[in-house]
């Protein structure tokens, strides 16, 4: 069965501080994955995604990338937080090609940042 | 542009009834899906269930059906026979596919509390 794991589980960094969040997959090939962030009380709000390695489509121009240096390893990054990346960050996955497709998630990670 | 709206930032529900969760969707695209996700306070996102923009059939998951109304844009989740674990936040989500985009655009969410 398909697993996705994500680290670290909560973050608290300061501002101006370099930021690396990682997601793994398990148990697929080439899937889609998948970088959104949730604000408090918020839905969720789509960053980055890939199709294939090296392949990343930026959704929301900001100080975040992402690479994807290995066919089910996908890695958010920042040079220097701001206060405004505080937030639940989710990764997700998914196999199809039709529009059911549907994405699994991974158990986040908190990032505050102070 | 894709936009899923839920109006509902809150609702309350008595244990063992059916509770309806509302979702209207905006989109150019012909082909389309629409999915609905369960986030409890774990922060976990959940798949609860699917609908296609082509199916004509009503989608159902056990306990979890979709009311789709194509031509009002509505894909509203019904939850029968509640249950305390069903407390949680609920996002109604959406892939518009004549773009190729595989992306999924997410609705603010209602926070669904069941009492006993």
């Amino acid at each position: 069965s398909q697993t996705i794991h994500q680290w670290p589980a909560t973050l608290v960094q300061p501002v101006g501080s370099p930021l690396s969040l990682e997601c793994t997959v398990e148990g697929t090939s080439n899937p889609n994955l998948y970088w959104y962030r949730q604000a408090a009380g918020r839905g969720l709000q789509l960053l980055f995604y890939s199709v294939g390695i090296g392949q990343i489509s930026s959704e929301v121009p900001q100080n975040l990338s992402a690479s994807r240096p290995q066919d089910r390893q996908f890695i958010l990054s920042s040079k220097k937080l701001l206060l405004s990346d505080s937030g639940f960050y989710l990764c997700a996955w998914s196999v199809g090609s039709g529009s059911r497709d549907e994405q699994f998630f991974g158990p986040g990670t908190r990032l505050t940042v102070l | 542009a894709q936009k899923i709206t839920q109006t509902q930032p809150g609702m309350f529900v008595q244990e063992k009834e059916a509770v309806t969760l509302d979702c209207t969707y905006d989109t150019s695209d012909q082909s389309y899906g629409l999915f609905w996700y369960k986030q409890p306070s774990s922060g976990e996102m959940i798949f609860l269930i699917y609908q296609g923009s082509y199916d004509e059939q009503n989608a159902t998951e056990g306990r979890y059906s979709l009311n789709f109304q194509k031509a009002r844009k509505s894909a509203n989740l019904v939850i029968s026979a509640s249950q305390l674990g069903d407390s949680a936040m609920y996002f109604c989500a959406m892939r518009a596919m004549d773009t190729g985009r595989r992306a999924l655009t997410f609705g603010s969410g209602t926070r669904l509390q069941v009492q006993p």
